[in-house]
């Protein structure tokens, strides 16, 4: 069974950039979640996708956006990158709609 | 103040140590309960996942969730010196639809050998 994985590792960008996370679920899973992880923090919620639509979205301004597709991986897009979007992106994936997220090893996101 | 309150740390144990981790949490809505490990750069990893009150074992691992008194606890009995990691409570609601988690900040556990 494959796990959840993401990319890229890692990503450096300036102020004002955007981004685009990649992650492909777990075999056998077709809900994914977004969380961003500041260091020392726990992650928190960003958005999560079902059916290719999105499903409930955390405090996180319209400037993240995301998609998934058919084969249930996602994107997770940032524009107009700020300093505070630095962290560490997690993705998760789930069977439908189950409290049980699996975590991919995430993508390590330096805004200069 | 957060819903779900988690001591930082660090905690340093010796080896061969029961170490006791514990959140609290404020929204009565938390049904589903879990704990996961973190090693320093990487993702989460599911150790425990728990819906009633009441405790759950596997291995030298037990969770404990007490819904009365909002307050969930991981026991680690037998520690190693590589369960030295973050260790994060998390926890969501039956909210339809949506299975968001909210996380503790992680209590960073050190067990020395």
């Amino acid at each position: 069974e494959t796990g959840v994985t993401q990319s890229p590792t890692h990503l450096i960008k300036t102020r004002g950039q955007q981004v685009t996370l990649r992650c492909s679920s777990q075999s056998g899973h077709n809900t994914v979640s977004w969380y961003q992880q500041a260091l020392g923090q726990g992650p928190q919620f960003i958005f999560q996708y079902y059916r290719e639509e999105e499903n409930g979205r955390g405090n996180f301004p319209p400037r993240f956006s995301g998609l998934q597709f058919p084969n249930y991986s996602s994107e997770l897009n940032v524009n107009a990158l700020e300093l505070d979007d630095s962290a560490l992106y997690l993705c998760a994936s789930s069977r439908v709609l189950s409290n049980e997220q699996f975590f991919g090893p995430g993508t390590r996101l330096t805004v200069l | 103040q957060k819903e779900v309150e988690q001591d930082p740390g660090p905690l340093s144990v010796p080896e061969g140590a029961i170490v006791s981790l514990n959140c609290t949490y404020s929204n009565s809505a938390f049904q589903y309960f879990m704990w996961y490990r973190q090693y320093s750069r990487k993702g989460p990893e599911l150790l425990m996942y728990t819906y009633s009150s009441g405790n759950k074992e596997d291995g030298r691992f037990t969770a404990q969730v007490d819904k009365s008194s909002k307050y969930i606890s991981l026991f680690i009995r037998d520690s190693q010196p590589s369960d030295s990691a973050t260790y994060l409570c998390a926890m969501s609601s039956m909210d339809t639809g949506r299975r968001a988690l909210t996380f503790g900040s992680g209590t960073r556990l050190q067990v020395q050998p």
